[in-house]
């Protein structure tokens, strides 16, 4: 079946630092691939998504690549900010499947 | 619109009493999904709706689970003889359903909108 696997985390960063947080997807046909944020206290929330490969998502200086060749969509950010501390969910959607399918999550801490 | 609406946002009961969850969805949405969530791992799915008629249910859910969506508005999720296991954040989603089916979906739909969950506690 569908799998997603994340990096494991917590990951912690100083302000202004780079953010990689690897994506890895196991699916058959033309899956969908979204980042989900879960700010503290909220809920689960659309990031960014890419729909077909070699597309690319992006959103509030986060970006994801879909690598269909890697089977990946690692995220992204040039230079973290304290307010981008939470939690990033990958997720895919198979082709004509209901049901999405996610990763565990990473957590994100960023000090000042 | 005010999203995706969870009822009650914290419950607390006692093992072997039977809860029920209610989700009002976007009220353009046509699909609705309910996902489980423990502490330290992502969104478990369990089952989704189009409109009123349940399309899949996971195999891994218990048939003291119970998921219905009468009028293909809002929805509920009972849980008969709760289990210590059964604590978990539940999480209501809704999305837009493509019509027809693409090989690549290149619209804004299938993208879930959460509501915040309804917390269980089993004691």
């Amino acid at each position: 079946g569908d799998s997603v696997t994340q990096m494991e985390g917590p990951v912690t960063l100083s302000e202004e630092a780079f953010l990689t947080i690897n994506c890895t997807y196991t699916a058959t046909g033309y899956p969908s691939l979204f980042w989900y944020v879960q700010y503290p206290g909220e809920g689960l929330q659309l990031l960014l998504k890419a729909t077909k490969a070699d597309d690319k998502g992006s959103n509030k200086g986060f970006e994801a690549t879909y690598r269909k060749e890697t089977t990946s969509f690692h995220l992204e950010k040039g230079s973290v900010q304290v307010s981008d501390s939470a939690v990033y969910f990958c997720a895919l959607r198979n082709t004509n499947a209901g049901k999405s399918t996610f990763g565990d999550g990473t957590t994100l801490t960023v000090k000042p | 619109d005010t999203g995706v609406s969870q009822d009650p946002r914290h419950k607390i009961t006692k093992r072997g009493q039977n809860v029920t969850f209610r989700c009002d969805p976007i009220s353009e949405h046509n699909r609705l999904y309910w996902y489980r969530q423990t502490l330290g791992q992502g969104p478990e799915f369990l089952t989704y709706f189009q409109n009123e008629a349940q399309l899949e249910k996971s195999r891994l859910l218990s048939d003291r689970f119970s998921a219905e969506r009468p009028k293909g508005s809002f929805s509920t999720l009972e849980i008969q003889r709760t289990e210590q296991g059964d604590s978990a954040m539940y999480l209501c989603a809704s999305s837009l359903a493509a019509l027809g089916s693409t090989a690549f979906d290149t619209s804004g739909a299938n993208v879930l909108t959460f509501g915040a969950g309804s917390r269980l506690t089993v004691l």
